[in-house]
């Protein structure tokens, strides 16, 4: 089974600062990751697919980087809507697996 | 508009057995694979089951397998979990989600909440 272990766990910054998340894989997936967004007493969105493609609908202050073992989600310049929990999730081989999240919250 | 709407979540004493069902509704559900992924309080999530659209692939996680079974009937656009020897370790809110052909989770219900408790 791959993990995913996601850095920082909790990330405080202010509206308008740019968060750069991590996820390490521990064994490559190639560029098969993706990133989802949860905010409280709601369901995940699909932010990022294939390491870099943004799903339908998601803002271009959202990017995804990385291949192999070691990605990274960009949010260029944090709106208030932003502060939410975020997983990333591999589709290398079964099973399928979610990192543990990145928390940004409101500094 | 793409929607999934779960149902079947409640209290059931560890031992005993549950099943989800999950009705969609927007797309033309036997073009997709679907996935049950859990998140149990306050905790992250967790994938737990995908079937294809034509059920000839199933896949379990491992703290479910062997457990649960993941079933779908095309002909009513629903999926279906059941689930048997449930733990306390079990209690979660369940989503249904679509799977894209990327196996990614496009779209997700809202969840229900099962409580594994004595």
């Amino acid at each position: 089974e791959i993990v995913l272990t996601q850095s920082p766990v909790t990330l405080s910054l202010s509206p308008g600062e740019r968060a750069t998340l991590s996820c390490r894989a521990s064994q490559s997936v190639a560029t098969y990751l993706a990133w989802y967004q949860q905010k409280p007493g709601q369901a995940p969105r699909l932010l990022i697919f294939n390491a870099f493609n943004r799903a339908t609908g998601i803002p271009a202050r959202f990017s995804g980087s990385g291949s192999g073992t070691d990605f990274t989600l960009t949010i260029s310049s944090l709106e208030p809507e932003d502060f939410a929990v975020y997983y990333c999730q591999h589709r290398s081989n079964w099973p399928l697996t979610f990192g543990g999240g990145t928390k940004v919250e409101i500094k | 508009e793409v929607q999934m709407v779960e149902s079947g979540g409640r209290l059931v004493q560890p031992g005993g057995s549950l099943r989800l069902s999950c009705t969609a509704s927007g797309f033309t559900f036997r073009r997709y694979s679907m996935s049950w992924v859990r998140q149990a309080p306050g905790k992250g999530l967790e994938w737990i089951s995908y079937i294809s659209g034509d059920s000839s692939a199933v896949f379990y996680g491992g703290s479910v397998e062997g457990r649960f079974t993941i079933s779908r009937d095309n002909a009513n656009s629903s999926l279906y979990l059941q689930m048997n020897s449930l733990r306390a370790e079990d209690t979660a809110v369940y989503y249904c989600a679509r799977v894209s052909d990327q196996i990614v989770f496009d779209f997700w219900g809202q969840g229900t909440m099962v409580t594994v408790s004595s």
